[in-house]
């Protein structure tokens, strides 16, 4: 596609529920990140990866987030047993190699409640 | 880790003024990019410029990497500049971006 497409924009769970946040990265790009944001914060780097390989996951806040992206293109982060201080927006980005200008999707607002 | 620290933190200006931002890092980087993140959280690439000048319409960056800073001029201010501006440096050895403190910029009219 022309940018990175996040899915779904919005999303609401009970305080124990699991989520699961999809990321369309542009086509051919190689590298792929998450991004946590916090209410009047800049984003902070969650985990990388390079095709389908997951090279960097020292941002994953617990066991409880998971990410993977197993054809090398859509990505997907799990949150497990959600919990209030996840609440925040999720940003995923891509970039063609990690070298170059990554391009951020417009994110996901997770609300926990 | 890298230190991205970002001046000043809040900016109003009146429509049609002129503002600089500013962008110091603290250890040597081979990626730096400047964000606007606009009111509806989305983050719009202005520049990817990990050394030298670029200019993009009424904005313009320089980095200075020996130096360890970056700048971000805005010319001509318009209420649609409303938002926070970042730079995010990505630090030799490591495929990630570590954005900075943000400025948060109000344009009135």
């Amino acid at each position: 596609g022309a940018g990175v497409s996040q899915s779904p924009r919005y999303k609401v769970a009970k305080r124990g529920q699991d989520v699961a946040l999809r990321c369309d990265p542009i086509s051919g790009h190689v590298s792929l990140f998450w991004y946590q944001q916090a209410l009047g914060q800049g984003p902070e780097f969650l985990t990388y990866f390079q095709n389908e390989a997951q090279l960097d996951k020292s941002g994953l806040p617990s066991d409880r987030f998971f990410a993977e992206r197993p054809e090398g293109s859509v990505s997907t982060l799990k949150i497990q047993r959600t919990q209030q201080e996840d609440s925040a927006v999720y940003l995923c980005a891509s970039s063609a190699t990690g070298l170059t200008e990554a391009f951020f999707g417009q994110g996901t607002r997770l609300t926990v409640v | 880790g890298i230190q991205v620290e970002q001046s000043p933190p809040d900016l109003i200006l009146q429509e049609g003024a002129n503002s600089t931002l500013r962008c110091n890092f603290s250890d040597s980087v081979n990626n730096l990019q400047w964000f606007h993140q606009n009111p509806w959280g989305q983050l719009i690439n202005l520049f990817y410029i990990p050394s030298g000048t670029k200019q993009n319409g009424r904005l313009s960056a320089t980095t200075v990497a020996t130096e360890r800073y970056s700048l971000l001029y805005i010319s001509s201010s318009q209420t649609t500049d409303s938002g926070v501006y970042f730079c995010a440096v990505e630090r030799t050895g490591f495929q990630k971006l570590v954005f900075g403190t943000g400025t948060r910029l109000l344009v009135s009219p």
